[in-house]
């Protein structure tokens, strides 16, 4: 079975440019996670959806910083404009949530950013 | 909230020998308890999980890992580690009720030497 898909897995960019991350989460899953990972900070979660619906994105950074589930296959985060504090590790992942079940949450490889 | 500690950012260890990696939580309610690896620019996988139960729990490459309620902790151990053991190991716990989502520990480099 293919796991978590994400594209780019390395991204160098400009200060200032636009970034897409895409997500492709395991086939019937219905929770979606963006997790960035630093150095400084560890793994910190951005946000999630639930059947595609934003549930709780009280750790993104800041209004640079949006993300959407248009189906059930696909997510993007963006950043816009860029800037070099932005690089990081950006994992995506997903589960078949079922409340109290503690089903397992399964990331892909990540997107490696890197803002010039 | 919860929040998680590994009380260790690095743990050297030599090949064959034995290994434990600590981790305590806080968090007002119930939890479940994990823990993944990460292997050099790869990304997270589970190791192993603590739902209900036993509170031994068995995880792939010969881990284990004992929930402790009394002292909120949640450590991993191995009997005899491998050069291919080295990677970084995350604590996470996430709420039993309500959102899935994970709060993890700032991990624990293990390194393995021959």
């Amino acid at each position: 079975d293919a796991g978590v898909i994400q594209s780019p897995r390395h991204e160098v960019t400009e200060m200032g440019q636009e970034v897409t991350l895409r997500c492709k989460p395991i086939s019937g899953h219905n929770s979606l996670f963006w997790y960035r990972q630093t150095m400084m900070r560890g793994l910190e979660l951005l946000i999630y959806f639930n059947n595609n619906v934003p549930i709780d994105d009280s750790g993104m950074p800041e209004d640079r910083f949006s993300a959407k589930m248009p189906n059930a296959s696909f997510s993007t985060l963006k950043i816009q404009p860029s800037e070099p504090r932005d690089s990081a590790v950006y994992f995506c992942a997903s589960s078949s949530h079922l409340q109290g079940s503690g089903n397992t949450i399964y990331f892909g490889e990540g997107s490696w950013l890197t803002v010039v | 909230a919860q929040s998680v500690t590994q009380l260790d950012s690095q743990v050297p260890v030599f090949e064959e020998a034995p290994v434990e990696l600590r981790c305590n939580y806080s968090s007002s309610v119930s939890v479940y308890l994990f823990w993944y690896v990460q292997y050099p620019n790869q990304g997270l996988q589970l190791l192993l999980k603590y739902l209900s139960g036993s509170t031994l729990v068995k995880g792939i490459n010969g881990f284990e890992a004992e929930f402790n309620k009394s002292q909120t902790s949640f450590h991993l151990r191995k009997p005899s580690v491998h050069i291919s053991d080295t990677a970084e190991y995350f604590c996470a716990v996430s709420k039993i009720q309500g959102a899935q989502k994970l709060v993890f520990g700032q991990g624990t480099r293990l390194t393995i030497n021959p």
